[in-house]
Formats: structure tokens, sequence, C-alpha cells
């Protein structure tokens, strides 16, 4: 059975805090991406990596960086937590290089709340 | 960023009713268009990859269609059931690939 994990799937942080969102995936996928839901909106596209240590800015890449050290882990990183960064993150994997459309296939999410 | 719309927001139909609901994206540029499932407290997944002008998909009650030319994709529901239940999402894929383009989704309760 495919899965992507995420680290947490609550977390709470201080405005200020350096916090880091972990996605992990098995199915050997070259891409995969970051996304926050908030209500009303839909999904958003932070961040995402088409390949070990390439990555490429979303729509809204403002106050997160990314990591991608593995083919299979995919970090999302708040350099400095605020509130307006609380939301739900959806980590998401696809097979195929740059250019391809196939599924993505989701984590469960991280709810974060920044206090 | 794309402007990716789905229509209605929500909608509560009885059990065995058959329901639609709307995807409409930008006609140019477009490369591929999926459906998505989200049931609460789990995981979104797909429905459907759809790519050509015309394409019908099919999955027991659920289908899809797709018109490229226009910008807009249906998702229909025959006789839907509880489990049915669920936010239903359209994303929309730009010709150059890999970057998806949600809509805000369309949330389905079917009422036993």
């Amino acid at each position: 059975d495919v899965k992507v994990t995420q680290s947490s799937r609550y977390l709470v942080k201080r405005t200020g805090e350096k916090v880091f969102l972990e996605c992990v995936q098995d199915m050997d996928h070259e891409n995969m991406f970051w996304y926050r839901q908030d209500p009303g909106l839909g999904l958003r596209l932070i961040y995402f990596s088409y390949d070990v240590k390439m990555k490429e800015k979303g729509d809204i890449p403002e106050g997160y960086s990314v990591s991608r050290e593995k083919k299979e882990r995919f970090s999302l990183i708040l350099e400095s937590a605020s509130t307006n960064q609380t939301s739900m993150y959806l980590c998401a994997s696809s097979l195929g290089r740059r250019g391809t459309y196939n599924e993505q296939f989701f984590g469960p999410g991280t709810r974060l709340t920044v206090l | 960023i794309l402007n990716v719309e789905q229509s209605p927001q929500s909608l509560h139909v009885q059990e065995g009713d058959s329901t639609n609901f709307t995807c409409s994206f930008p006609s140019s540029n477009f490369y591929a268009l999926h459906w998505y499932r989200w049931e609460t407290a789990k995981s979104p997944e797909a429905l459907f990859v759809m790519t050509l002008n015309g394409d019908e998909k099919k999955k027991g009650r659920i289908s899809a269609t797709l018109n490229t030319k226009e910008g807009y994709s249906y998702l229909y529901i025959k006789g839907s059931q509880p489990e049915d239940s669920a936010t239903y999402l359209c994303a929309f894929i730009l010709a150059s690939g890999n970057q998806f383009y949600f809509g805000t989704g369309t949330s389905l309760t079917v009422i036993p």
C-alpha cells in the first residue's frame, strides 16, 4: 500500500519559533509538493521539488523554505513562525519527471497552530 | 496565480439522488485536469486524470467529462450514498506540467 506520511498530525508552536514539517513517501516518486489549505481558499502550492536537491517556488513561498536531501523526504521549514501561518499543511508526491501530470498522493496533513 | 473555480461551494442531497458539479479553468495552455475526493479526517485521493478534450471517465457511480475548449469539467454522481459525502476537488495542470492549481472544492453531504 503506497504511503505518504507526515511527521505530526497536530502541532502547536509559538510566534518566532523555527518549525520543521517532515514528509516521507515510500513510492520512489520524483515529485514532491507542499500545500497549505485554508477555509475558502483551497489548496495553495508553497513549494515543489522534482528531484533531489531541486526546488521551485509555488504560489505562496514567502516565509517558507524547503529541503530535499533524499528522494523520499521533503521538508518544509518555517524560519520564524507567525500567526498567519496557522493552517493545515499537506504534502503530496507524484511519479514522473518534470512536465508529467500523474495523480498526486497526499499525506494525512499537519494542522499547525502558531500562538 | 491561475483561477480554478468550482461550483457549487456546497451541496446537500438525499440518498439516492443524482448530482453534479462543475470545475471551470482557463482554456489556454491546458495540460491535464484531475479530480480528487477528500473525506473528512482522510487524505485527498485521486478519482480521475483527464487530458483530452471530450474525455469521459467513469468509476462505479461517479463519472466526469472534460471540455478543454470552453474550460470546464463536470463530475456526476449517480444515486448518491452517504459514503459519497466528501469534498471534491479539481486541479488544473498547466502545459508546463508539474504545478497543480486547485479549486476550492465542492462539499457534498448525502443525507440518509
